[in-house]
């Protein structure tokens, strides 16, 4: 898991509520990700920011939020907007000229009812 | 559309045993290729990466090739142990200027039993 901390491990909320998923690193990494991981499909990548500040949506975007306003931190906003937030998401990072080599975090299961 | 298929979707094999895994992919222009171990509930963590002049790369008993020409790729395990008990994604990076854009496949579920 490296340098990269996800909390909680497991959410449970109801429908309706948003709900905040932390991601922090201490490896200095500039680039941050956040993946949605659903059984029988590869990750998909719903928001990577490059900088402090900045963040660019993926494929799938809708329903989600993040912020960047600090280097270490990218916490992901899972929205009411959200139709199937029930998934197991991941967190990672890299340097900025080696996207490609990411490094992922342990991980949060939420489960929406 | 870029794509990453994995084969097969499962494997039980027995402990010492040997396996291979396979990865076909459509991504286009290639970058970079990684292999890496899921265990379940846990983050993927790398075994390997290739680019496009490597066409093999070893980390102790995991072993990985790339076929840049058929865009394939395998991972073989050698001397299986209970602890590679796990999934194995294979993740092909797009060079794409800037940045590297992956595509992940759905992975391979490994079960090493006694």
């Amino acid at each position: 898991d490296g340098g990269i901390t996800q909390s909680p491990k497991y959410l449970f909320r109801k429908e309706g509520q948003n709900v905040t998923l932390s991601c922090e690193q201490n490896l200095n990494h500039d680039a941050m990700y956040w993946y949605r991981q659903d059984p029988g499909q590869g990750l998909r990548l719903i928001y990577y920011s490059q900088i402090v500040n900045d963040f660019q949506k993926g494929d799938i975007a809708e329903g989600y939020s993040v912020s960047r306003e600090k280097k270490e931190s990218f916490p992901l906003t899972v929205t009411s907007a959200q139709k199937n937030p029930t998934a197991f998401y991941l967190c990672a990072s890299s340097m900025m000229d080696r996207s490609y080599e990411q490094y992922f975090g342990p991980g949060t299961r939420l489960t929406v009812t | 559309k870029n794509q990453v298929e994995q084969s097969p979707q499962s494997l039980i094999i027995l402990e010492g045993k040997n396996c291979t895994l396979q990865c076909n992919y459509t991504v286009s222009p290639f970058s970079n290729l990684r292999w890496y171990k899921q265990d379940t509930g846990r983050g993927p963590v790398s075994l390997t990466i290739m680019t496009f002049s490597e066409n093999t790369k070893s980390n102790g008993r995991y072993t990985a090739t790339l076929d840049a020409d058929t865009k394939q790729s395998s991972l073989h395990i050698t001397a299986s142990q209970l602890s590679d008990s796990a999934s194995y994604i294979c993740v092909v990076g797009e060079n794409t200027g800037t940045a590297s854009k992956l595509t992940f496949g759905t992975g391979t579920r490994l079960q090493v039993t006694l």
